[in-house]
């Protein structure tokens, strides 16, 4: 069964920490996205990743950084945790080539800042 | 860059009846695939459907079904039957073919559909 899984579906930090959220998949996907998911703005692209330590701004990247150091991980980083980052991190991998394939995603980390 | 609108930011119907989400989006490419993936309570997004630009017959998947208007850049989902297990956060998305995946979906702001007993 194929799958993404991100470390932590809940997490509560508090302003100026710096957080850490990582994704892993087990398909050998060459993309690996960040979005994020706010009510009533929908998913939200960060940055995502084509290969090994290669990165990609997406809509709102700021306050983000990433990281992909091995093919299967791609880590997401909040350097200093703000309010307005409070919101549902969803990670997101698809195989390149077919811009048909389906994009698998992981179950989601809310993160709380307080 | 591509947009994704979806304009009913909720719907309700009873179980068995038929509804219809509503998409459009705006693009000046040729060659995209557009998706409506659901989202349950659970949060894991789930692909309900999918249909390649370039294809004039519409998708179909069991109780789903598109109805896609290119030359309008239109693509709705319909549920058919549907059945409480359908509530659930639906979102429109869309992906240029020319980059081979490799840029991500863009989404709309989704559906809410309830469906009450």
């Amino acid at each position: 069964d194929v799958k993404v899984t991100q470390s932590s579906r809940y997490l509560v930090k508090r302003t100026g920490e710096k957080v850490f959220l990582e994704c892993v998949q087990d398909m050998d996907h060459e993309n690996m996205f960040w979005y994020r998911q706010d009510p009533g703005l929908g998913l939200r692209l960060i940055y995502f990743s084509y290969d090994v330590k290669m990165k990609e701004k997406g809509d709102i990247p700021e306050g983000y950084s990433v990281s992909r150091e091995k093919k299967e991980r791609f880590s997401l980083i909040l350097e200093s945790a703000s309010t307005n980052q409070t919101s549902m991190y969803l990670c997101a991998s698809t195989r390149q080539g077919a811009g048909n394939t389906e994009a698998f995603f992981g179950q989601g980390t809310r993160l709380t800042v307080v | 860059a591509q947009t994704v609108t979806q304009s009913q930011p909720e719907m309700s119907v009873q179980e068995a009846e038929t509804v219809t989400l509503s998409c459009t989006y705006d693009t000046s490419e040729n060659n995209y695939y557009l998706f409506w993936y659901k989202q349950p309570p659970s949060r894991q997004m789930i692909l309900v459907i999918r249909q390649e630009a370039y294809k004039q017959q519409n998708a179909t998947e069991n109780r789903f079904s598109v109805n896609f208007q290119k030359a309008a850049k239109s693509f709705s989902l319909k549920i058919s039957d549907s059945q409480l297990g359908d509530t659930a956060m639906y979102f429109c998305a869309f992906i240029d073919a020319r980059g081979g995946g490799a840029d991500g979906l863009t989404f709309g702001k989704g559906t809410h559909l309830i469906i009450q007993p």
